[in-house]
């Protein structure tokens, strides 16, 4: 059982150049979440898809774009990189339930590095 | 803004003792609280979740919950030197609401010697 996959789990990129980074789940979980993680500020959420088909801001969206590609997929999108970005970032999924308050499950990261 | 703020530490314990790590919110309609634990260069591991006040214990973890004072904490008894790594306190809305969003606290470093 894979859980959350993210790729790559390393990258280095120049400023001002685009990537994508993948994530997906294989626990059928309806939504997903990407944060990004700097040193002494723990996880900060940048986009969530609560369903299949929506996607929403969260905390610290500038500079990302994100796509749902599937039930499985959540894409996250730097379109002009900067140093600012460098960062780790993390997916998480999580069921929904009943409007229960499942807790999420993370991949195990991609550590960002912009030039 | 919704905050949630733990003590960044490093809090040290000597092996076989009790640490205590704690987390308060400021969102009143909180719901849910969970425990996650980040070892160096890995990804959070959930090791505890609570959603009522009281106490839930689980092997050598207690979670203890108190809505009223906004405040839920961790006790790991008996801790070892494998319990040092980062522990997260994250916070979620009212279930229908939140889409399952989480806020987390920066995170308490516990480092426990020999």
């Amino acid at each position: 059982n894979a859980g959350v996959t993210q790729t790559p789990k390393f990258q280095v990129l120049k400023t001002g150049q685009s990537m994508t980074l993948q994530c997906a789940q294989d626990m059928n979980h309806n939504s997903m979440y990407w944060y990004r993680q700097d040193p002494g500020m723990g996880l900060r959420l940048i986009y969530y898809s609560a369903s299949e088909g929506t996607t929403d801001k969260g905390e610290v969206p500038n500079g990302y774009n994100v796509s749902r590609l599937n039930k499985r997929e959540f894409s996250l999108r730097l379109e002009s990189a900067a140093p600012s970005q460098t960062s780790v970032y993390f997916c998480a999924s999580r069921e929904n339930r009943d409007y229960s308050n499942q807790p999420q499950h993370f991949g195990d990261g991609t550590r960002l590095s912009i030039l | 803004q919704k905050e949630v703020e733990q003590n960044s530490g490093p809090l040290s314990v000597p092996e076989g003792a009790i640490a205590s790590l704690n987390c308060t919110y400021s969102d009143r309609v909180s719901q849910s609280f969970f425990w996650y634990r980040q070892y160096s260069g890995k990804s959070p591991e959930l090791i505890m979740s609570i959603y009522s006040n009281g106490d839930k214990e689980d092997g050598r973890f207690t979670a203890q919950l108190n809505k009223a004072s906004q405040y839920v904490s961790l006790l790991i008894r008996d801790s070892q030197p494998s319990d040092s790594a980062t522990y997260l306190c994250a916070v979620g809305g009212a279930g229908g609401t939140s889409y399952g969003k989480l806020t987390f606290g920066q995170g308490t470093i516990l480092t426990v010697h020999p």
